[in-house]
């Protein structure tokens, strides 16, 4: 079933650790996304791309980094983890213009102790 | 800034008509999308506005009015299953290829 595929699907994780979150599209999506989910604040966006080779921040991208070296995949590191990057993590992608949805994958919930 | 105003929550029985509201503060407008998330599980899209009027798709309905800056999201005959949360989304002025995301709605049904 075509979509987008995220791992793990949780995680526990000791603060100072490196942490990469993998998200995986086989729609030939161009523009590829990385949310994060706190309760009351709704969807915020760490980082974005375009298309392969390009990415750019969101509204909070501190703490984290991002790669696109295909269409495919679109992985997410936490350099060195802090308690407040635990949340729940989303992926997503879009096809088209900025006017057409963008479809999630089911997220990885992430906690850091 | 960006912002976007929706309730926090809402609540009604089955069988009868929400209406979730969204109200938006944004230099530029270039559509809102409505998307809905269940309990644990990712967003699906629901519908987008680009011009002022209603969008029709089954038992849901969404509205704009860029003159008030406001939109809505109405669900008719209200099912268990439409228990979620609901957020409203803008694309982002600034660069349009983003999305900006409400706080979200979460509905309640009763039985």
């Amino acid at each position: 079933i075509a979509g987008i595929t995220q791992a793990p699907t949780s995680q526990i994780l000791a603060a100072g650790r490196r942490m990469t979150l993998r998200c995986t599209q086989d729609m030939r999506h161009n523009a590829m996304y990385w949310y994060r989910q706190d309760l009351g604040l709704g969807l915020r966006l760490i980082h974005y791309s375009n298309t392969a080779g390009t990415t750019g921040k969101g509204e909070v991208p501190d703490g984290y980094s991002v790669s696109r070296a295909n269409t495919d995949d679109f992985p997410l590191t936490l350099a060195s983890a802090v308690p407040s990057q635990t949340s729940v993590y989303f992926c997503a992608s879009r096809e088209g213009p900025g006017n057409q949805p963008q479809h999630f994958g089911d997220g990885t919930r992430l906690s850091i102790l | 800034g960006q912002s976007l105003e929706q309730p926090s929550e809402v609540t009604a029985v089955e069988g009868a008509i929400v209406q979730i509201n969204c109200t938006y503060q944004t230099s530029g407008f270039y559509g809102l999308s409505w998307y809905q998330q269940h309990d644990g599980g990712a967003p699906t899209f629901l519908s987008y506005n680009a011009l002022d009027g209603l969008e029709e798709t089954g038992r849901f309905s969404s509205f704009l009015s860029r003159s008030d800056s406001y939109g809505y999201l109405l669900l008719q005959e209200l099912q268990m299953k439409d228990s979620a949360s609901y957020f409203c989304a803008v694309r982002d002025p600034g660069n349009t290829d983003k999305l900006i995301f409400g706080t979200g709605t979460r509905l309640q049904v009763f039985p």
